[in-house]
């Protein structure tokens, strides 16, 4: 069974700190990982992508990748209200069940 | 921005009724998904299609279901004989490549009563 495993959350950050989402597969095949943002009653959209083990960085964001030990994760710096979203973590083609975030004023 | 475009973006349906859900991927693009979502629950993937054929399914992807590229720009999902736990969001996603994520369309709500 090819998982994808995130912490449910939710996960509480006060605007300007950093927020830090984690995610776990089980498919130690899968070559291309996601990052995406939901936000309530949309479709998901793509932050950010990252295929090779080390930091991917845009912007506010920065992805991890560590295919020995099968985590990716994803920061975000300086935390904005607007960042207030559902975070799902992809080993392509699978979702995880995201990390509802709150970035509180 | 190229979208991807989804139609009806709501649909009731009898249960044991056929439905097809349509799906426009952005139009250089080559890998296509579907994925459904029951209401607050996980973005579940469903199946994908590459050079016109089904590359991976998963567990949910039965017989029920079955998908089509009727022509070049049209990516269908046929439910064969719906369910009430058949209701759901169902988002079309497509990409250009296997490893650069996926954009979405804004999703189909079927509701089977």
């Amino acid at each position: 069974q090819k998982e994808v495993e995130q912490n449910s959350g939710p996960l509480s950050v006060p605007e300007g700190a950093i927020a830090s989402l984690n995610c776990t597969y089980s498919d130690r095949g899968s070559q291309s990982f996601f990052w995406y943002r939901q936000y309530s009653g949309k479709s998901p959209e793509l932050i950010m992508f990252i295929y090779s083990n080390g930091d991917k960085e845009d912007g506010r964001f920065t992805a991890q990748l560590n295919k020995a030990s099968q985590y990716v994760s994803l920061l975000i710096r300086d935390s904005q209200p607007s960042d207030s979203a559902t975070y799902l973590c992809a080993s392509a083609p699978r979702f995880g069940a995201g990390t509802r975030l709150t970035v509180k004023p | 921005e190229p979208e991807v475009t989804q139609t009806p973006s709501h649909q009731v349906t009898q249960m044991g009724q056929e439905v097809i859900l349509r799906c426009v991927p952005i139009s250089n693009h080559l890998y296509f998904y579907w994925y459904r979502q029951i209401l607050g629950q996980k973005v579940e993937f469903l199946v994908s299609f590459y050079n016109n054929e089904i590359s991976e399914k998963s567990e949910i992807f039965d017989d029920q279901f079955s998908v089509e590229r009727p022509d070049g720009s049209n990516f269908t999902l046929k439910i064969r004989s719906t369910k009430l736990e058949d209701s759901a969001m169902y988002f079309c996603a497509s990409s250009d490549s296997h490893n650069y994520g996926y954009t979405f369309g804004s999703g189909t709500r079927l509701t089977v009563v």
